[in-house]
């Protein structure tokens, strides 16, 4: 079966820090995609990015970076110089890559991990 | 480009009785999903639509919780009668056609049971 686990229930920091969000998968399929979202207070889940499992390069986009190791099953997120506005639920999620009639694409999300970033 | 919308926002009722909550995708999105988010927990599936098919409703409890999408664009969710434990949020998302395609997800509705 497929399963998300974030380990980490809440981080606080302090502004400008940096700060990494970790996350473990489960799944006995070889094609996946992962995924991370950002829930803000307001509660609609934003899109920050999707990585296939043939792709294991790393990613930087300005602050955020993402760091996935299929040989560990993680796909840990770092954000560099935290802000206030980065506090938020953060939500790591799999899905399949091939659809199949027990596979519909549907997202398995991890618990989130609360973060806190004071000023 | 519009986002998911989703109404209403907030919901409170009794316990046993019923409510619907509404979801209109972003446009050309042909897969639509409904998740149900319990507080502190990650969103599960309830159950998700290409067009107007039912894709996956495993999760969805059918002696109370009913879903359609008849013509393919907006959906309804319904749930009649409603216990205590289905407090909770209602996030309705929606994305492309294909596999590993980006869910984008509205507003959601929350609702609670007294």
């Amino acid at each position: 079966a497929q399963k998300v686990t974030q380990a980490q229930t809440e981080i606080s920091v302090v502004e400008k820090e940096d700060v990494t969000l970790d996350c473990v998968y489960e799944t006995r399929d070889t094609t996946y995609y992962l995924f991370w979202y950002k829930q803000p207070p307001s509660g609609e889940l934003v899109f920050l990015i999707r990585r296939n499992s043939f792709d294991e390069q790393n990613e930087i986009s300005g602050r955020y970076s993402w760091n996935f190791q299929k040989s560990t099953s993680s796909f840990n997120f770092t954000i560099t110089a935290s802000q206030v506005v980065d506090s938020a639920v953060y939500f790591c999620a799999l899905s399949d890559l091939e659809v199949s009639s027990s596979n519909t694409g549907k997202l398995i999300f991890g618990q989130g991990t609360t973060l806190q970033v004071k000023p | 480009e519009a986002g998911v919308a989703q109404s209403p926002r907030y919901k409170i009722i009794e316990k046993r009785q019923s409510v619907a909550f509404w979801c209109n995708p972003i446009s050309g999105h042909a897969t639509l999903y409904w998740y149900q988010q319990i507080l502190g927990q990650g969103p599960k599936l309830l159950i998700q639509f290409q067009n107007n098919g039912v894709v996956d409703d495993s999760q969805l409890p059918k002696d109370r919780f009913s879903a359609e999408r008849l013509k393919g664009v907006d959906s309804t969710l319904k749930i009649q009668p409603a216990k205590l434990e289905d407090s909770a949020v209602y996030l309705c998302a929606s994305s492309k056609t294909g596999t590993g395609q980006p869910q984008h997800f509205g507003d959601g509705t929350r609702l609670s049971i007294l």
